[in-house]
């Protein structure tokens, strides 16, 4: 199993570029989420989603777009890119009753 | 405004001694807590949980700790070794989550186990 995969590891994007962070589970998860970590903070919550076709906002949803359409895949898209989106994504995932999330490496994302 | 507070953003022990983290919350929703470790370039690992009906868990070396009505928790590492260092994160769910799915984290605390 190679659990979360993340791709790509890192990237550096201009001011108002658009790119899809991918992220693919192989644990047959139904709940997958999006989190960020700017330095020096905890992780917050972007998107998640309980399952194919269903999606909702967490605590930063603002410049982001998810969708789920097959069970292992949930990308994060950023639509003109800002600054204040720089920092390391993470995704997740878990069953319903799952103790807890198993995480992928991240994606370090710089906008400049 | 941070829910999950843990004051110290760093910590440094002597291999073989006890490790203490301690992690404060302010909402009284929160019933579920859980304990990740990160390491650079990595993402967060699962280490070890406690559901608000239990005042303690344990875990091989690891053990937790639930005061609920001072709003607190703390792992503790014993013995502490050289691979513990990492950044230690505190993270809780509130009430009626059901799971996991809106976790609350932590700001985090950086551990350094010195051989």
């Amino acid at each position: 199993n190679a659990g979360v995969t993340q791709t790509p590891k890192f990237r550096i994007l201009k001011i108002g570029q658009s790119m899809t962070l991918q992220c693919t589970q192989d644990m047959n998860h139904n709940y997958m989420y999006w989190y960020r970590q700017d330095p020096g903070m905890g992780l917050k919550l972007i998107y998640y989603s309980v399952g194919a076709g269903i999606t909702d906002k967490g605590e930063v949803p603002n410049g982001y777009n998810v969708s789920r359409s097959t069970t292992e895949d949930f990308p994060l898209r950023l639509e003109l890119a800002a600054p204040s989106q720089t920092s390391v994504y993470f995704c997740a995932s878990s069953y319903p009753q799952g103790e807890y999330n198993t995480f992928g490496s991240g994606t370090r994302l710089t906008v400049v | 405004d941070q829910q999950v507070k843990q004051n110290s953003p760093s910590l440094s022990v002597q291999e073989g001694r006890i490790s203490i983290l301690n992690c404060d919350y302010t909402n009284s929703m929160f019933d579920y807590f859980l304990w990740y470790k990160k390491y650079p370039a990595e993402g967060p690992t699962f280490l070890i949980s406690i559901s608000s009906i239990k005042d303690k868990n344990e875990d091989g070396r690891f053990t937790v700790f639930l005061n609920k009505s001072a709003k607190h928790l703390s792992l503790h590492i014993v013995p502490s070794q050289p691979g513990d260092s990492a950044v230690y994160f505190c993270a809780a769910s509130p009430r009626g989550a059901g799971n996991n799915r809106k976790l609350i984290w932590g700001l985090g605390t950086s551990l350094a186990v010195n051989p």
